[in-house]
């Protein structure tokens, strides 16, 4: 199966500033996610992550905070914009072979675990 | 709307004794069911996954499930658990038609030597 890779693996940041994460897929894949989790906490889907067009946010997420890129099949990425310490999180993106229905297996990433001070 | 319910936030077992992580499932239609593991400081790995095929599901390093539509419930087991099977425990929902994960709060599981 493919792999999937993230970088930064972790990151310490100042707050009011930025980060991009990038998530690489080393095979074309149909669909992308970008995924929150809080200390302690399940994991949330921020977005989905389209090809050639702007990303499907879940509620409570918007673009302005969390843009994403994907500007081919294989790569996205997720940036974390005027970051405060209630961002500290892992951020994890994953992908899927089929075609977005239900039982298409998603694989994760190794996440991203940011802190914020 | 789907949803899980991870029944156990901790679990603690004694090397070479069975583990038992229980989940139970909301959903309108048929779902499909998934259970992933995540080691620490690790990203999450697919244990196994039910998708309308035998109800019962076998899966990675000796994890199985048995879907039960009658109890709405996915159970993860293992006769016997090892050292390495210390990690957090995801039971996830998604329906047969959508491509959102719904994940359960999760089960931690401790093994003692």
């Amino acid at each position: 199966s493919a792999v999937i890779s993230q970088k930064p693996s972790r990151d310490i940041c100042q707050r009011g500033t930025s980060l991009t994460i990038q998530c690489q897929v080393d095979s074309q894949v149909t669909m992308m996610f970008w995924y929150r989790q809080q200390p302690g906490q399940s994991l949330t889907l921020i977005a989905t992550a389209n090809q050639g067009s702007e990303a499907t946010y879940e509620s409570g997420f918007v673009i302005d905070k969390f843009p994403i890129s994907r500007p081919n099949l294989t790569f996205s990425t997720l940036t974390v914009s005027n970051m405060s310490p209630e961002d500290s999180s892992i951020y994890l993106c994953s992908f899927s072979l089929g075609s977005g229905t239900g039982g298409d297996t998603q694989y994760f990433g190794p996440g991203t675990r940011l802190t914020v001070l | 709307a789907q949803s899980v319910t991870q029944l156990d936030s901790h679990v603690s077992v004694s090397e070479g004794t069975p583990v038992l992580l229980r989940c139970n499932y909301s959903s309108s239609y048929s779902p499909s069911l998934f259970w992933y593991v995540q080691h620490p400081n690790k990203g999450l790995q697919l244990l196994l996954k039910y998708t309308s095929a035998a109800t019962l599901v076998k899966g990675i390093n000796g994890f199985e499930a048995e879907f039960k539509k009658s109890e709405t419930s996915f159970h993860l087991t293992k006769p016997s658990a090892h050292m390495s099977d210390a990690a957090e425990y995801f039971c996830v929902v998604t329906l047969f038609n959508d491509y959102k994960l719904s994940f359960g709060a999760g089960t931690t599981v401790t093994v003692r030597a």
